[in-house]
């Protein structure tokens, strides 16, 4: 079935990095954008960053501009997220997504991953 | 960017209640609207997507108006499995933004 599945979270100090990864199945994972969501614990969804189905473009919040980097390997049907210079406000549950459409950089997202926990402490 | 007020940030309701949740745009975004459920410890799943087409899947009580800035949805007889937050999200333009969350709780 169609399915995302992130890994990579933890526990890192402030100013540490840190790469999550996406794992997708189920669907041709070539052709859809993908997004990174996160979710502070106890507050609401901000949208992160995404990439195009080819990996051509890609869009960050200002809050992790200069500091996220979005990246796929279509070969291995897996989306990335390369995190340094981590704050303590960059806690959260990370989620992707997909693009509810194919081969379009713009739409709602109908498939989630179920999350993981990032934990940005001293 | 474009901000995303919904209303209210809370309501109580009852099995069988009809509901109404607002969302507006701070500028117009056309039908560029999604909204998600999600209860807790789960990821956000898609109700609604351009406003008000229905995602495959969503049960036919749900329902979703509006274009331009101003957002409606809809849940035409509560049932258990409804309560919980319901958020909007523009898909109009990067970056992307959602509404602070409503949620719905059991009177």
């Amino acid at each position: 079935q169609v399915q995302l599945v992130e890994s990579g979270g933890g526990v890192v100090q402030p100013g540490r990095s840190l790469r999550l990864s996406c794992a997708a199945s189920g669907f041709t994972f070539s052709s859809y954008a993908m997004h990174w969501v996160r979710q502070a614990p106890g507050k609401g969804l901000e949208w992160v960053t995404v990439i195009s189905y080819d990996g051509s473009n890609k869009y960050y919040a200002d809050s992790v501009k200069g500091r996220f980097t979005i990246s796929r390997d279509n070969s291995k049907n897996t989306l990335y997220l390369q995190m340094n210079s981590l704050r303590v406000e960059d806690t959260a549950m990370f989620y992707c997504a997909r693009d509810r459409e194919q081969l379009v950089l713009g739409d709602a997202f109908d498939i989630w991953g179920q999350g993981t926990m990032v934990t940005v402490s001293s | 960017d474009i901000q995303m007020t919904q209303s209210p940030s809370s309501l109580s309701a009852s099995v069988g209640d009809r509901v109404t949740i607002t969302c507006r745009a701070s500028q117009g975004i056309s039908n560029w609207l999604v909204w998600y459920q999600q209860k807790p410890e789960k990821a956000p799943e898609c109700l609604i997507y351009a406003a008000s087409t229905l995602q495959s899947g969503v049960p036919s009580r749900f329902s979703g108006s509006g274009s331009g800035t101003d957002f409606t949805l809809t849940i035409s007889s509560l049932q258990p499995e409804d309560f919980a937050t319901y958020y909007c999200q523009q898909y109009n333009s990067y970056p992307y933004t959602f509404g602070q969350g409503t949620k719905l709780e059991i009177k």
